[in-house]
């Protein structure tokens, strides 16, 4: 059973256009909500994170938006640029550094 | 610096055979994990470790055994392998105590099973 539900699979979009990723979780025990970025042949790197006791959190172009009662949060890319092209990660930590990811979305963005 | 490595890259098994999947960081990460990428399913937690000579079991453990002699190693160990374990291997660590619940990746193991 999927802890995290990310949602879409894949997107794509205009150069400067606004992508926005979902996710959704049903555990309040989760407790550190992070981003992660993957390109092809490399690991992720964590892009952006947030806790439940914040609603939104920004850095440079990459905005989390977080509804603690809805239990969900989201990705948002501002003027998104080709090099904002990769799979995204949302997870989920509970205590002791276990995180739960979800599925991934592919985004494209077109120049 | 190296942070976290990763050894082999690719590697093509047989059914059945054993291997091990090397990991380790220079970053003194208490730390360490092992999740596995598969299209459609994410990243799964196979086995995690906070410390040396301390493992613990994550969601998809069964097929695969760890070992933490070393703040450093965190290697992953398919016993009998099959080709439902061909996918994509990630170690992670990070510093655990502190600030920070940053997880660092290596680069990824490819392993097909045939």
């Amino acid at each position: 059973q999927q802890q995290v539900k990310q949602s879409p699979q894949s997107l794509i979009v205009q150069k400067g256009g606004i992508p926005i990723i979902n996710c959704a979780y049903e555990n309040t025990a989760f407790d550190y909500f992070p981003w992660y970025q993957q390109f092809p042949g490399k690991g992720p790197a964590l892009l952006i994170a947030i806790r439940p006791d914040v609603s939104e959190k920004k850095e440079g172009r990459f905005t989390i938006s977080f509804n603690k009662s809805a239990k969900q949060f989201s990705l948002h890319i501002m003027d998104s640029q080709p090099g904002d092209s990769a799979t995204y990660f949302c997870a989920a930590k509970v205590t002791g550094n276990q995180f739960y990811f979800g599925t991934g979305t592919s985004l494209t963005v077109i120049p | 610096n190296a942070g976290v490595t990763q050894t082999p890259k690719f590697q093509v098994l047989k059914t059945g055979q054993s291997m091990t999947l090397q990991c380790a960081q220079d970053m003194n990460h208490e730390y360490m994990s092992w999740y596995r990428q598969d299209p459609g399913m994410g990243l799964r937690l196979i086995h995690y470790s906070v410390g040396a000579g301390i493992t613990d079991q994550g969601e998809v453990p069964n097929g695969y055994n760890v070992s933490r002699s070393t703040t450093e190693d965190f290697p992953l160990r398919l016993l009998s392998a099959a080709p439902s374990q061909t996918s994509v291997y990630f170690c992670a660590s990070s510093p655990y105590r502190g600030e920070t619940e940053k997880l660092f990746f290596g680069s990824g193991t490819q392993l097909s099973v045939l």
